[in-house]
């Protein structure tokens, strides 16, 4: 069965330092990964995707298929960055995506 | 931007009643979801809908039942609701395929007492 899974429920590091959420998944088909992100009272949002190869807010994340990963790394985390981060699955043959269960990211100053 | 907008921020409802949550998208999405936010167990899917009278179960769907009459409109219906139903309920909504991921409302914090 698919599944997506976040060893960590909180992750503490300081300002500058580097971060590393980590993210494994389950799927024996070609997977389409997402990193979504929630700020304090804010909504649920799309961070990025691994298709698109994108860095946003300096985060970045790579699909490692030998290892069935797809870790989210800052080189130097920010105050801001606080927040609760979930890594998702598509899987094509239910166009349906599903949420690991979340690592807390705390950035001390 | 995509919207998705839920009716109620903050809910507190009594053990039987029944309780409907509202979700409107305003992007002519044909997919919504419904999922649960739950400390520790993420989010968990209760119940999507691919077209309008549509619907299928998530992972999660006893307790509640849903109601796609009109595109943007998918409701959430707790039949009886349930201490064990109070939890954080988010709707999404996506283009065929979410390529682009799911956009999602801001949550409805719903108390069952």
């Amino acid at each position: 069965a698919q599944r997506v899974t976040q060893p960590e429920k909180l992750l503490s590091v300081f300002k500058g330092a580097p971060v590393e959420l980590k993210c494994n998944y389950s799927y024996s088909g070609s997977p389409e990964l997402f990193w979504y992100v929630q700020y304090s009272r804010q909504r649920l949002q799309l961070l990025l995707r691994h298709i698109s190869r994108e860095s946003i807010k300096g985060f970045t994340a790579d699909l490692n298929k030998g290892e069935t990963s797809f870790h989210l790394k800052k080189p130097f985390a920010q105050e801001e960055d606080s927040a609760m981060y979930y890594c998702a699955l598509r899987y094509s043959s239910a166009s349906k995506i599903i949420f690991g269960s979340g690592t807390r990211l705390s950035i001390r100053p | 931007d995509v919207k998705v907008t839920q009716s109620s921020r903050y809910l507190v409802k009594r053990t039987g009643e029944k309780v409907f949550l509202e979700c409107v998208q305003d992007m002519d999405h044909e997919n919504m979801f419904w999922y649960r936010q739950d400390p520790g167990l993420g989010l968990r899917l209760i119940y999507f809908s691919y077209d309008v009278k549509m619907k299928e179960k998530g992972d999660i769907p006893e307790g509640y039942s849903v109601s796609r009459e009109k595109k943007e409109r998918f409701s959430l219906i707790l039949e009886s609701a349930s201490t064990n139903q109070t939890s954080m309920y988010l709707c999404a909504s996506g283009d065929p395929g979410q390529r682009y991921g799911y956009t999602f409302g801001s949550g409805t914090r719903l108390t069952v007492v």
